[in-house]
């Protein structure tokens, strides 16, 4: 059974930095691009960012760009993402989604794991 | 690419169809996919490449379109299927959602 689960999530001060993980399992993980998506309380989804199979290649949201960072362990199975210089407009359930194809849709998705940036 | 949702929100009853509407702002060929999502729940891919059905899904569920416009369709609804849905393009980065349509009982 495909399973991702996402944590890191939790409170943090503007400018400040988080790590969120996406353990996943069920499936091989080395073969799959993955992307991270957002959604905002009470808003729909915006993609933020996707990494290929191997890690050589990734893309992020014009949002994100320069201050997150997704990079992936392949030998833990584990997708991970970096976000600095955190900002108001970053507070958001943060879900992992396998991507099937590595077109840039999504077949599983984590249960997410909420950031909330607040003074 | 902006994509563009309509209705923003449907009421209709079960046994009903309805057809929700996606625009995209150019031409995504059939880069077009519709995920569903429950309060609390993360999203459920339905339908990947305008009209191809993941595994799993209901056949109740159809998709068309290509370009710039498409739909999704849900025949005979179902109590499960009150629901947000979502299109998404893929055929550039970034990908990009629509703002979704709420799927309400009436």
């Amino acid at each position: 059974e495909v399973q991702m689960v996402e944590s890191g999530g939790g409170w943090v001060q503007p400018g400040g930095s988080l790590r969120l993980s996406c353990a996943a399992s069920g499936f091989t993980f080395t073969h799959y691009a993955m992307s991270w998506v957002r959604q905002a309380p009470g808003k729909g989804l915006e993609w933020v960012s996707h990494i290929s199979g191997s890690g050589g290649s990734t893309y992020y949201a014009d949002s994100v760009t320069g201050r997150f960072t997704v990079f992936r362990d392949n030998t833990k199975n584990t997708l991970y993402l970096e976000m600095n210089s955190l900002r108001a407009d970053d507070t958001a359930v943060y879900y992992c989604a396998k991507d099937p194809m590595g077109w840039g849709y999504f077949d599983y998705w984590g249960q997410g794991t909420l950031v909330t940036v607040s003074s | 690419i902006q994509m563009t949702q309509s209705p923003s929100s449907l009421s209709a009853s079960v046994g009903d169809r309805v057809t929700i509407t996606c625009r995209a702002s150019q031409s995504i060929s059939r880069s077009l996919n519709w995920y569903q999502q429950k309060p609390g729940k993360a999203p459920n891919l339905l339908i990947y490449t305008t009209s191809s059905l993941q595994g799993g899904v209901p056949s109740r569920f159809s998709g068309s379109g290509s370009g710039t416009d498409f739909t999704l369709t849900i025949s005979d609804l179902q109590p499960e299927d009150f629901a947000v849905y979502y299109c998404q393009q893929n055929y550039n980065n970034p990908y990009t959602f629509g703002q979704g349509t709420k799927l309400e009982i009436k």
